[in-house]
């Protein structure tokens, strides 16, 4: 059974900080990471990592695939207030999505 | 704009009562899936279609049921059988298998 883990589940940090959220997988026949952004409703999808393209940067935000270790950071530089949210990651080898439980990040003004 | 609809955003329903929570997408997407939400447990997969007229359990899907009779349409029922259905309930499509979701603005239901 695929497994996706996260860490921190929580986070907050002063605006302006750079943080570095964790998410690990262990799954068979890898084929995709993805990572959303979920501020209130809808989560709203970031990035997609594959063994063709594992990294991607967005912004302030950038996302890292560690095949070796079967991880995924995803980084924000000088955090606004606006990057508060619950931000997912997904394992996308099959015809479905397995989610983390996901990190919730708070930034303080 | 294509999107995801999802009604009602609100739902209320007594022990005992079946609900049906509809979602409509105008994105021509094949697959459409039915995620649960709790807090601090993340998405879980209720139910996942990738075709018309045909779907699959995903994880949880004791205590509820689907249908897909059109392209566009996924309605998710929750059952008086589901244990502990107050949730929030989120649906999503995607162009093709591992693709990119897109997700519905969610419904959010408790159980009185």
């Amino acid at each position: 059974e695929d497994k996706v883990v996260q860490s921190p589940l929580s986070l907050v940090v002063h605006e302006g900080d750079t943080v570095t959220l964790n998410c690990s997988y262990e799954v068979t026949n890898f084929r995709s990471l993805l990572w959303y952004k979920q501020e209130k409703k809808a989560p709203t999808f970031l990035f997609m990592l594959t063994s063709s393209g594992i990294e991607k940067k967005s912004g302030r935000l950038s996302s890292i695939l560690d095949k070796k270790e079967l991880s995924s950071i995803l980084n924000i530089t000088a955090t606004q207030t606006g990057d508060s949210a619950i931000y997912l990651c997904a394992d996308g080898h099959q015809e479905k999505l397995t989610f983390g439980t996901g990190t919730r990040l708070t930034i303080i003004p | 704009d294509g999107g995801i609809t999802q009604s009602p955003k609100y739902l209320f329903r007594k022990e005992g009562q079946n609900v049906t929570l509809s979602c409509e997408q105008n994105l021509n997407h094949d697959a459409m899936y039915w995620y649960r939400q709790d807090p601090g447990q993340g998405l879980r997969l209720i139910y996942y279609s990738q075709i018309v007229n045909d779907f699959q359990k995903g994880d949880i899907a004791e205590g509820y049921s689907v249908s897909r009779e059109k392209k566009e349409s996924f309605p998710l029922t929750v059952t008086s059988a589901q244990k502990n259905p107050t949730a929030f309930y989120l649906c999503a499509s995607s162009g093709g298998p591992g693709g990119i979701l897109t997700f519905g603005a969610g419904s959010r239901l408790t159980v009185l």
